[in-house]
């Protein structure tokens, strides 16, 4: 597609419940990163793949929270037992080379509630 | 590390006058620097990026950015308001050529007023 997709562009969730938030990135988009951003604040880096290689994975809040990008294009974060401190808008971004010097595109995000 | 520091969180100005928002960045390295504007309910938008080439970097919309070395700043520009420029920006630092993160800065609230 023309630009990077995420769906559910909103998600409400009783606390415990687990999702699944999608990224299409851009095709032939080698990276393809994924952050949180709170009301209110920056977003904050979550974890990155090269291809179908997750490299860093250190803002990744705790054990809960999982992502995968097993055939190097689409990539899916799931979130187990979500907490009210999950609420947040999850952005996707994806970069054609590992080095962004052509810049990075971003998603639209997905608005997570949790209830 | 890197760091980026938006020293205003909010700035208002009249349409058709300038606009300045100031960004000071911190890194070990050769550093990338970008300017993003997100709009309500928007994704993000790059406006303009620097990757050690032309220190004046021109974008979209009228804005540009002058990275300076010396004093480790990559303030946004543009000389005329509109309205339409009413939004969130971000400053952004990360390596140059290597598979490294974005880093964020906290934001700047830009609004214009008639």
């Amino acid at each position: 597609g023309a630009g990077v997709s995420q769906s559910p562009r909103y998600k409400v969730a009783k606390r415990g419940q687990d999702v699944a938030l999608r990224c299409d990135p851009i095709s032939g988009h080698v990276s393809l990163f994924w952050y949180q951003q709170a009301l209110g604040q920056g977003p904050e880096f979550l974890t990155y793949f090269q291809n179908e290689a997750q490299l860093d994975k250190s803002g990744l809040p705790s054990d809960r929270f999982f992502a995968e990008r097993p055939e190097g294009s689409v990539s899916t974060l799931k979130i187990q037992r979500t907490q009210q401190e999950d609420s947040a808008v999850y952005l996707c971004a994806s970069s054609l080379l590992p080095g962004g010097e052509y810049g990075y595109t971003f998603g639209s995000g997905t608005r997570l509630t949790v209830v | 590390a890197q760091s980026v520091t938006q020293l205003d969180s909010h700035v208002s100005v009249s349409e058709g006058t300038p606009v300045l928002l100031r960004c000071n960045y911190s890194s070990s390295y050769s550093p990338s620097l970008f300017w993003y504007v997100q709009h309500p309910n928007k994704g993000l938008q790059l406006l303009l990026k620097y990757t050690s080439a032309a220190t004046l970097v021109k974008g979209i919309n009228g804005f540009e950015a002058e990275f300076k070395k010396s004093e480790t700043s990559f303030h946004l520009t543009k000389p005329s308001a509109h309205m339409s420029d009413a939004a969130e920006y971000f400053c952004v630092v990360t390596f140059t050529g290597t598979a490294s993160k974005l880093t964020f800065g906290t934001g700047t609230r830009l609004q214009v007023t008639l």
